[in-house]
């Protein structure tokens, strides 16, 4: 069946280092592929997507782009600030209408 | 704009207890409706899903169900709480698209 792996964390940052989490996968099909962030005490909220091979999704300087050839969908940010710090997952989904979501990945940015 | 509401925010029960926790969506028609399941430092778990009213496929065996009367209406329920259903529990919808997920606040559930 389909599964994500993320980097385990938790991942503790000095403000304005940079940042990469690491996700890879497993899907039968062509996934799309996502990155969702947790605030504390919140839902998840979507922050960047990309549906297919070498499409770079992007928001508030995070960036992932789709590796087909590696299985991949790393997040990128170059400039972390404190309020960054939260949970962030790395989904797919192939069937449309359920998603598979990775463990997730606490981030902590120390000013 | 769609939103998506879950009520309460917060809830302490004693083990034994019934549950139920709602999940409305609005903005949107005939969304495909999820519940899932948030454990302590945990990834989540999907416990149900629906692709419309009185239709629910469920995840995990357990002593929860899930329930939709109406097209926008999700309900997490259950008879006897034990101690392991503690938890944080989200509701989210996909719309047309169907790849995306936009999650509601959240219920933070404490059984005792």
């Amino acid at each position: 069946g389909d599964s994500v792996t993320q980097m385990e964390g938790p991942v503790t940052l000095s403000e304005e280092a940079f940042l990469t989490i690491n996700c890879t996968y497993t899907a039968t099909g062509y996934p799309s592929l996502f990155w969702y962030v947790q605030y504390p005490g919140e839902g998840l909220q979507l922050l960047l997507k990309a549906t297919k091979a070498d499409d770079k999704g992007s928001n508030k300087g995070f960036e992932a782009t789709y590796r087909k050839e590696t299985t991949s969908f790393h997040l990128e940010k170059g400039s972390v600030q404190v309020s960054d710090s939260a949970v962030y997952f790395c989904a797919l989904n192939t069937n449309a209408g359920k998603s598979t979501f990775g463990d997730g990945t606490t981030l902590t940015v120390k000013p | 704009s769609q939103t998506i509401h879950q009520w309460p925010a917060t809830l302490v029960q004693p083990v034994g207890s019934p549950l139920s926790l709602e999940c409305t969506v609005e903005g949107t028609s005939n969304p495909n409706l999820y519940w899932y399941r948030q454990a302590a430092g945990r990834g989540l778990q999907l416990l149900f899903y629906s692709v419309g009213i009185g239709q629910i496929s469920s995840e995990v065996p357990q002593n929860l169900s899930a329930s939709r009367p109406q097209d926008r209406q999700f309900i997490l329920s259950s008879k006897k709480l034990l101690l392991s259903d503690s938890g944080f529990y989200l509701c989210a919808w996909s719309g047309w698209e169907q790849d995306t997920q936009y999650f509601g606040p959240g219920t933070r559930l404490t059984v005792l």
